[in-house]
């Protein structure tokens, strides 16, 4: 299995800049997390989505924030308008609710960097 | 909500000696316990877990064990290596979170050779 793939690993955009990020979760699983890493924060769950639906948003941090799962193999993380404040590690995870245990599996990363 | 607290927050042990980390956890409804390590520029990956109806479990050079009355577990490397240096992240889970898994703040291990 390849694994979760996340596009691209690195994007460095200019303030103000729409900004999407690419998730293709492990073939199979119906449950996508999407989290942001920093220094100050640690790692925190933005959104999860079971079976293509949204289920909990309550992290976005804010309506610059959107995310989408149009089907069962990709998934987007879109900012627009890009911050400075945005610049972080986002990863997706994914893992399968079917099995009743929450083993999550992460990709490497996209470091997001705004200028 | 759940709220899980881990420490040290770095640890830095000689090549072969032990290391050990621990984590606390709020909800005693939680049941689920993975451990993540974290190298650098990578994504975390799972390394062992538990569930609530074991206190320990072991995958070679690595145990967690599981103190549910405490509320509290903990992660041991035996025979550390410099391979071992990574940073590793406790989480817990169960129904009451849906599936989320609530995480520790980190613990940076170093392992000198």
């Amino acid at each position: 299995d390849a694994g979760v793939i996340q596009s691209p690993r690195h994007e460095v955009t200019e303030m103000g800049q729409e900004v999407t990020l690419r998730c293709k979760p492990i073939s199979g699983h119906n449950s996508l997390f999407w989290y942001r890493q920093t220094m100050m924060r640690g790692l925190e769950l933005l959104i999860y989505f079971n079976n293509n639906v949204p289920i909990d948003d309550s992290g976005m941090p804010e309506d610059r924030f959107s995310a989408k799962m149009p089907n069962a193999s990709f998934s987007t993380l879109k900012i627009q308008p890009s911050e400075p404040r945005d610049s972080a590690v986002y990863f997706c995870a994914s893992s399968n609710r079917d099995r009743l245990t929450y083993e999550q599996y992460f990709g490497p990363g996209t470091r997001l960097t705004v200028t | 909500g759940e709220n899980v607290e881990q420490h040290p927050s770095t640890l830095s042990v000689q090549e072969g000696d032990s290391a050990v980390i621990k984590c606390t956890y709020s909800d005693s409804a939680s049941n689920y316990f993975p451990w993540y390590k974290q190298e650098l520029g990578k994504g975390p990956q799972l390394i062992i877990d538990i569930r609530s109806n074991v206190g320990e479990k072991k995958d070679q050079r690595i145990a967690v064990t599981l103190n549910k009355t405490a509320k509290h577990f903990s992660l041991h490397i035996t025979e550390t290596q410099p391979e071992d240096s990574a940073v590793y992240f406790c989480a817990a889970s169960g129904h009451n979170q849906g599936g989320k898994l609530i995480f520790g703040q980190g613990t940076e291990l170093s392992v000198k050779p």
